[in-house]
């Protein structure tokens, strides 16, 4: 298993430009979730997904959009960046049970909005 | 979800025990209490969760009152490769984790 995987690791992007952070499971888990984490902070939620199709907003969506074609992939959507968006941005996915269990994490991308 | 409490900072000697303590007084009876660790810059990693019973893996245990308005994380025997950050998650029903700023463990030799 290669459990979940992040591209890029690293971006540099303009401000205006658009781009896509992809994301993958391997374990076939329903749930799949966005996070951002800047300097000295923890994680936020930006927005999650429980199957495909169904995707919903977290804490901070603002400026990201999401979809889930399939239960693999939860590419997240930057639409027009802002340097409010340098970040590093974690993708996770679990299995959705009665107590929930772990989750797993990428290792991140590292963004940088000039 | 409710909230959690944790000190901003612990130190611990490598080999010895680090004692990672959690607030969480708000907390209601379906709620399950959460440990992550976040070594620097990588994705968090799962360590592990109890509702009211002391759990024990191959990385820690997990202590929680009987009340359950406290838990403390134990890592029997810390050494450098443990310094990081720790969160204490309080965690209902839905599938989402919230992350305060949790405590930084510095595990010195």
């Amino acid at each position: 298993n290669a459990g979940v995987t992040q591209t890029p690791k690293f971006q540099v992007l303009k401000t205006g430009q658009s781009m896509t952070l992809q994301c993958a499971q391997d374990m076939n888990h329903e749930y799949m979730s966005w996070y951002r984490q800047d300097p000295g902070m923890g994680l936020r939620l930006i927005h999650y997904s429980v199957g495909a199709g169904i995707t919903d907003q977290g804490e901070v969506p603002n400026g990201y959009n999401v979809s889930r074609s399939t239960t693999e992939d939860f590419p997240l959507r930057l639409l027009s960046a802002a340097p409010s968006q340098t970040s590093v941005y974690f993708c996770a996915s679990r299995s959705v049970g009665l107590a929930g269990g772990e989750q797993y994490f990428g290792p991140g991308t590292r963004l940088t909005v000039t | 979800d409710a909230k959690t409490t944790q000190p901003t900072s612990m130190d611990c000697a490598e080999g010895r025990a680090a004692n990672l303590p959690c607030n969480h007084s708000t907390i209601s009876g379906n709620e399950y209490v959460y440990w992550y660790r976040q070594i620097h810059s990588q994705g968090p990693q799962y360590i592990i969760h109890g509702l009211k019973n002391n759990e024990t893996n191959e990385m820690a245990s997990l202590i929680i009152t009987e009340d359950r308005k406290s838990s403390t994380l134990i890592l029997p025997h810390a050494t450098l490769r443990d310094t990081a950050v720790y969160y204490c998650i309080v965690k209902g029903s839905n599938y989402k984790l919230t992350f305060g700023k949790g405590t930084l463990l510095t595990v010195n030799p």
